[in-house]
């Protein structure tokens, strides 16, 4: 399809695994983002790719959460040693450049819970 | 920080009612400001948005200004659809174009006919 992919659509595990997440952006689209939306915090910006560039991970909450693009691609954001707070939608996003006039495209998102 | 206040929901409204949701932000500089919508069981869109004070966003009948003065971006319809029936984010991302979007806390619009 031309739009954003993300799976797995659901993922449910047990407290302390560890959980990678998947997403493909639409095919030429440099910039890559991930966002969380969970009922407490609602949606947060994660960390953003941008070609070649360092990442921006200024929104990963703590050490347990990475994420890695490759080839400028698909990225995988994953999960270490699970929390039950970690539970929430996993959204990723991706658009031609960083600049206003270049929309964000959304995926569907993959719903992680934390048994 | 920048950050992002919503109306709170959910709202209901009845078809051709007039819509407004409020949207009110706090930002250093000069942010741009967007709406999106979620419709049941897809993705999140983005349904319109501007770039500097004064300007207006508007797709699908849906139209907001950008009021610098008053830091809001309040989203209007002047005759709602069942198909309106969503949620609805406002977000900003600064002015240094990472567009690392932030987020208001949605609110979800229903529509009865």
């Amino acid at each position: 399809g031309a739009g954003v992919s993300q799976s797995p659509s659901n993922k449910v595990t047990e407290k302390g695994k560890d959980v990678e997440l998947r997403c493909d952006p639409i095919s030429g689209h440099t910039a890559l983002y991930w966002y969380r939306q969970s009922l407490g915090q609602g949606l947060e910006f994660l960390i953003y790719f941008q070609g070649n560039s360092a990442p921006d991970k200024s929104g990963l909450p703590s050490d347990r959460f990475s994420a890695e693009r490759t080839g400028g691609s698909v990225s995988t954001l994953t999960i270490q040693r699970t929390q039950q707070e970690d539970s929430a939608v996993y959204l990723c996003a991706s658009s031609l450049g960083l600049q206003v006039h270049q929309p964000q495209h959304f995926g569907d998102g993959t719903r992680l819970s934390i048994l | 920080g920048n950050s992002v206040t919503q109306m709170e929901g959910p709202v209901t409204l009845s078809e051709e009612a007039f819509l407004t949701i409020n949207c009110t932000y706090t930002a250093t500089g000069y942010p741009s400001l967007f709406w999106y919508v979620q419709y049941p069981g897809e993705g999140l869109q983005l349904l319109l948005k501007a770039t500097k004070a004064d300007d207006k966003g508007s797709n699908k009948g849906f139209e907001a200004t950008y009021r610098k003065e008053t830091t809001s971006f309040h989203l209007e319809k002047g005759s709602v659809q069942v198909s309106d029936s969503a949620v609805y984010f406002c977000a900003l991302s600064d002015q240094q174009g990472a567009q690392k979007l932030v987020f208001g806390q949605g609110t979800r619009l229903t529509i009865n006919p």
